[in-house]
């Protein structure tokens, strides 16, 4: 059974520092794996979506990285803002492309000015 | 395009009554996906559709919740009778399978449940 864990569970910086944050699952047979943020009171936010084939995505100031074979995707943040204070939850999709999702708890981030 | 739309936002109700919350997925989108979540157990998966076929309902927590997709453009979540542990935001989310980029998922703003 397919497990994602997500550590640490938060996580506090000062502004402008680069962090990373991780995500690991114990079956590396995925589909693909996919990074969302959610603001508190508000739905899930897809950031990156990556393909099993691909080894990295980014948009903008993140990265996100993929080592099926290790099991571990990283959520890199460059010069971190206070508005990118929030959960952040990896997610991973099993049994091909009409599986399903199994997320992670996420990584409550707190960026203070 | 609006998104993944979810009615109602909030929801008040005394244990025993029915629930029926609702989704719109994004047009075009053939997988759609209930999600409950709570501080304990994080995101926690349902039931999910594809091309309105339940595929997999192994998350519905028993008999008591039900939930439909009648056509692609709406489904429905049920829980009758309803207890105060089924308080919690239950999300839907779409995505389209066999599109580019394949299987990205879109979450609605969630409906959030409180059982009195």
């Amino acid at each position: 059974k397919q497990e994602v864990t997500q550590i640490p569970a938060a996580l506090s910086v000062p502004e402008g520092e680069n962090l990373v944050l991780n995500c690991s699952f114990t079956d590396s047979a995925i589909y693909n794996l996919q990074w969302f943020r959610q603001d508190p009171g508000k739905g899930l936010t897809s950031l990156l979506l990556i393909q099993s084939s691909q080894r990295e995505q980014t948009s903008g100031r993140l990265n996100a990285s993929l080592d099926k074979s290790s099991g571990r995707s990283t959520l890199y943040i460059a010069a971190s803002q206070p508005g990118d204070s929030a959960t952040y939850l990896c997610a991973v999709r099993t049994g091909g492309s009409q599986g399903n999702l199994i997320f992670g708890k996420g990584t409550k981030l707190s960026v203070k000015p | 395009d609006a998104g993944v739309i979810q009615s109602p936002r909030h929801e008040v109700t005394e244990m025993g009554q029915e629930v029926t919350l609702r989704c719109k997925p994004i047009s075009g989108h053939n997988s759609l996906f209930w999600y409950r979540q709570t501080m304990m157990r994080g995101l926690e998966l349902l039931i999910y559709f594809n091309n309105n076929v339940p595929i997999d309902d192994s998350g519905m927590p028993e008999d008591r919740f039900s939930a439909k997709m009648p056509n692609a453009s709406f489904s429905t979540l049920k829980i009758q009778p309803s207890e105060p542990r089924d308080s919690a935001v239950y999300f839907c989310a779409s995505s389209l399978v066999g599109g580019a980029p394949t299987g990205e998922l879109f979450f609605g703003e969630g409906s959030r449940l409180t059982v009195l």
